[in-house]
């Protein structure tokens, strides 16, 4: 099946720095990439997502890119604040995206110091 | 608009009980997921469901069923529990089965189990 690593397990930046998480995936066939953002004693939730017939995508301080070639995508939040501090995780499709199953990544958990 | 919604969300077992874990999608999503989290690592699919068939299923053992309902509403039943089962449950709902179709998760149900 569809292995995802994710990088780094922890981030920790000052209120206001830029914040960047990678992950990596095996399938050449994945073709949408969804983030989560998990919050304590919460369900993830969707923040950003990307599908393969675009390098990069925005929405205000969030950001995502995706590099097929290399098979690697990233998270970039700018201009952080401590409301951003939780749980990230990536995630790739089972190879034949007919079926719903996703596969995530370990998670980061990153901390906004203010 | 109402999210993902679960029941109950939290519950306490001893081992070699049963449980029955529930999950409403959102309205007119068709397809439900349900995924085990154990602490610290990201979300392992379980099952998919869609149109009330089961569409998918992750390595896990036969304790494990699952039934989706007319009303697209889903249950996740798990017998003979032991103590790895500890974990919190998410269910995901999604408009239709295709992994590239955005995953939208509720809150999760965490199970113990004594």
């Amino acid at each position: 099946g569809e292995n995802v690593e994710q990088h780094p397990s922890t981030l920790s930046v000052q209120e206001g720095d830029s914040a960047v998480i990678k992950c990596t995936y095996s399938d050449s066939a994945s073709n949408y990439f969804p983030w989560y953002k998990q919050e304590l004693g919460k369900g993830p939730q969707l923040i950003i997502d990307i599908r393969s017939n675009v390098g990069e995508k925005k929405d205000q301080r969030i950001a995502v890119t995706l590099n097929k070639t290399a098979k690697h995508f990233s998270l970039h939040i700018t201009e952080t604040q401590p409301e951003d501090s939780a749980v990230y995780f990536c995630a790739a499709p089972h190879r034949g995206s007919t079926l719903g199953r996703l596969y995530f990544g370990r998670g980061t958990q990153l901390t906004v110091w203010p | 608009d109402a999210g993902v919604t679960q029941s109950p969300t939290h519950l306490i077992k001893t081992r070699g009980q049963q449980v029955t874990l529930r999950c409403s999608p959102i309205s007119g999503h068709k397809s439900v997921s349900w995924y085990q989290q154990v602490l610290g690592q990201g979300p392992q699919f379980i099952f998919q469901y869609y149109e009330k068939e089961e569409r998918g299923r992750g390595n896990f053992p036969d304790r494990f069923s699952a039934r989706q309902f007319p009303n697209y509403s889903s249950e996740l039943n798990v017998n003979a529990l032991l103590l790895g089962d500890s974990a919190l449950y998410l269910c995901a709902s999604s408009f239709d089965r295709g992994a590239s179709h955005t995953q939208y998760f509720g809150p999760g149900t965490r199970l113990t189990v004594l």
